[in-house]
C-alpha cells in the first residue's frame, strides 16, 4: 500500500506571495492533518480534516488555510508569506480521526523556503 | 493537555537495548500513551501506543508504570537506523485531539 505523498517536495517563494501544498493520503484514510515544523517551535499542529470538514484547528493566523476533497486529498494554502513561514509541512493521514488509540502516518514533508 | 517530560537527548551503544523514558505524571484515566520518532530528514513514523498494559511490537516495547505516571519506549537492540529523535504523546480516547508534539529525546547510537 502506498504511503502518504506530498507534492511538492520543495518549494522556494518570496514573501507577499502565495502558496498550495498538496497532500495525498493512504488509499481508505480520510483524515488528514497538517502539521508545521521549524527549528525553533518544533512540530506545531496546524488542522485536521475529516470527510471534507475540518475537525480541528491549532493556533495559527488566517493566512493559513485548508480544505479537503471527496477523495480525502488535502490542500493547504499560506497567503501572504512571510520569512517566518520557512518551514517543512507535514502532513498525517489516519483510518478514523486523529486521537485515542488511532495511529497517524506521515508523508515526507514539503520544505518551504520564503526568501 | 496533558504534558509529557523527557530528556533532550540519550546516547546508545550499537547492539545494546536503549531505555527511553518518559514522564506524565498528569496523565487522565483514558488518555493513550503513544511513541513516534523522527529519523532525520523524514516525517515522524509511528512507533508503539499503549493504554494500561505493557505492549510490544516489532519495532519497540513499551512499559507503562502501574500509576501510569511514566512509561519507557524499549529498543532491544540499537542499530545505527534507530538514531532519531524519539516523541511520547499523550492522546485522550474521547478522541478529536490533535497529537501535541514535545521536544522529544534526540537518540545517538553509536557505533
Amino acid at each position: 500500500k502506498a504511503g502518504v505523498t506530498q507534492t511538492p517536495r520543495y518549494l522556494i517563494k518570496t514573501r507577499g506571495q502565495q502558496v498550495t501544498l498538496s497532500c495525498s493520503p493512504i488509499s481508505g484514510h480520510r483524515s488528514v492533518s497538517w502539521y508545521q515544523q521549524t527549528p525553533g517551535q518544533g512540530l506545531q499542529f496546524l488542522f485536521e480534516y475529516f470527510s471534507e470538514t475540518q475537525r480541528n484547528k491549532g493556533n495559527f493566523p488566517g493566512r493559513f488555510s485548508g480544505r479537503q476533497f471527496s477523495n480525502s486529498r488535502s490542500e493547504m494554502n499560506v497567503s501572504t508569506l512571510e520569512l517566518g513561514d520557512s518551514a517543512l509541512y507535514l502532513c498525517a493521514s489516519s483510518l478514523p480521526p486523529s486521537g485515542g488509540k488511532n495511529e497517524q502516518f506521515f508523508g515526507p514533508g514539503t520544505r518551504l523556503t520564503v526568501l | 493537555d496533558a504534558k509529557t517530560t523527557q530528556p533532550n537527548s540519550m546516547e546508545s551503544n550499537e547492539e545494546e537495548p536503549v531505555h527511553l523514558p518518559c514522564n506524565h505524571s498528569t496523565i487522565s484515566g483514558t488518555d493513550y500513551i503513544h511513541w513516534y520518532r523522527q529519523l532525520p530528514s523524514q516525517g515522524p513514523e509511528y512507533v508503539i501506543h499503549g493504554l494500561t498494559s505493557n505492549v510490544n511490537n516489532r519495532m519497540a516495547s513499551l512499559a507503562i508504570a502501574e500509576d501510569r505516571k511514566s512509561s519507557t519506549l524499549i529498543l532491544h537492540r540499537a542499530t545505527l537506523r534507530d538514531a532519531a529523535v524519539y516523541y511520547c504523546i499523550l492522546s485522550p480516547s474521547s478522541g478529536n485531539t490533535p497529537l501535541v508534539f514535545g521536544k522529544g529525546t534526540r537518540l545517538s547510537v553509536i557505533a
